[in-house]
């Protein structure tokens, strides 16, 4: 089984759209979580921590829940600029594990 | 601070060469990680050192791969003698895991390795 499951997609949305992913994860022993993005021909970058209070940036927002090990991103009032591939990352001791991605395309 | 560095962005060989990526990670951090990246496969970790010393190399996919760390701020990823199989994105990333170290994955621009 998988360390990390993601849907892979894609997801095509309209500008302004409200969209939403989820991961699950497979050990419950895991400790950290995390949403990177990578954009085409580029490197993932951290987009957000992830925790069990939830957590909001701006339109971004991440939530776990650690009884069902499983974390969701939501992007509110989607731009253009969300057009990529967004990673859930689980970190247990030393080691970070990555789901397969979510790609996402905001249409104008 | 300059970020994870990484050379050469891109190479292109022909099979049977030696191939050597090189990455410079964020001063401080005591993690070092390699990474592969395919359409097919996703990113698939290799191998990660910690204080410059392997802990992990069993994503290694076979003898032909090498990897050091000589010192806190250089590491070496290795193929010798490199196939086209290998073509792919090389990733080195670091992070820091200490107490008071910010716990997250800092990745490099990535090597574009290329193999004929």
């Amino acid at each position: 089984r998988k360390e990390v499951e993601q849907d892979p997609g894609p997801f095509n949305v309209p500008e302004g759209a409200t969209v939403a992913f989820n991961c699950t994860y497979s050990n419950s022993a895991s400790q950290s979580f995390f949403w990177y993005r990578q954009d085409c021909r580029k490197e993932p970058k951290l987009l957000m921590s992830v925790y069990s209070s939830g957590n909001e940036d701006g339109r971004f927002t991440a939530q776990l829940n650690r009884a069902s090990q499983y974390i969701s991103l939501l992007i509110r009032d989607s731009k253009l600029s969300d057009s990529a591939t967004y990673l859930c990352v689980v970190k247990r001791r030393s080691q970070f594990y990555f789901g397969t991605g979510t790609s996402l395309t905001v249409i104008p | 601070d300059a970020g994870v560095i990484q050379s050469p962005r891109h190479e292109v060989t022909e099979m049977g060469q030696e191939v050597t990526l090189r990455c410079k990670p964020i001063s401080g951090h005591d993690y070092l990680f390699w990474y592969r990246q395919t359409m097919m496969r996703g990113l698939e970790l290799l191998i990660y050192f910690n204080n410059n010393v392997p802990i992990d190399d069993s994503g290694m996919p076979e003898d032909r791969f090498s990897a050091k760390m000589p010192n806190a701020s250089f590491s070496t990823l290795k193929i010798q003698p490199s196939e086209p199989r290998d073509s792919a994105v090389y990733f080195c990333a670091s992070s820091s895991h200490g107490q008071g170290g910010a716990n997250v994955l800092t990745f490099g621009a990535g090597s574009r390795l290329t193999v004929l």
